[in-house]
């Protein structure tokens, strides 16, 4: 099946800084979520982008789909963006679905 | 619009009990699907529901059901609960008509922890 990989896995930065993460899947994708896990456990949507980019305030997302690659851009950080982000796809295979594979998120802490 | 709701949130339940968890999706939304959290495994795909009826199912054994009702709320229950089965539940939910192509919102997760 599918491989979400995403990178770093840890990510510590002081607050003001910029961050970019990573995530690489290994095949085509139908879907591609970013996701903000708060402290309480609920995934909070960030971008759905299967391709180009979107912008939203001090975030940004692209996503190449033609090299299987999308890039969380998180600018001028504050300590309210920490926690585990993760990168969420559904396979162009898997036919009328909408089961997401993600990938193994990166723990980001910003300290103030 | 109110989000995806799910109840209860907390539930703390003893090995070999069973269990059922209960999804309310977003108004209007018919596709309902379930993960699993966990810190070893990460977050898992259990099944998901639509129109009623179950579209796609993960890797669980068979103790993990779920099923779908008229008005698209969703329960998922666990039967002869294992201390391994402790973990965050997570329901999200879409309008389910651009196969797969859709945003999915998730609901808070119920947290259950099995002694």
């Amino acid at each position: 099946g599918i491989q979400v990989e995403q990178s770093p896995p840890d990510l510590i930065l002081q607050e003001g800084a910029n961050s970019t993460l990573r995530c690489n899947f290994s095949d085509s994708v139908n879907n591609l979520q970013w996701f903000h896990q708060n402290p309480w456990g609920q995934l909070i949507n960030l971008f759905y982008i299967p391709s180009g980019t979107k912008q939203n305030g001090r975030l940004s997302a692209t996503t190449v789909a033609t090299e299987r690659y999308s890039l969380l851009y998180i600018s001028s950080s504050q300590t309210t963006d920490s926690g585990v982000y993760f990168c969420a796809v559904v396979p162009f295979y898997g036919g009328a679905t909408n089961k997401l594979i993600f990938g193994t998120g990166t723990l980001l802490a910003v300290q103030p | 619009k109110a989000g995806v709701t799910q109840t209860p949130r907390y539930l703390i339940k003893t090995r070999g009990q069973q269990v059922t968890l209960s999804c309310s999706p977003i108004s209007g939304h018919r596709s309902v699907s379930w993960y699993q959290q966990t810190p070893g495994q990460g977050l898992q795909f259990l099944f998901e529901y639509f129109s009623e009826t179950q579209r796609n199912k993960g890797n669980f054994p068979g103790r993990f059901s779920g099923r779908q009702f008229s008005n698209s709320r969703s329960e998922m229950n666990v039967s002869t609960l294992e201390l391994g089965d402790s973990a965050l539940y997570l329901c999200a939910s879409n309008l389910g008509v651009a196969d797969s192509q859709e945003t999915q919102y998730f609901g808070p997760g119920t947290r259950l922890l099995v002694l």
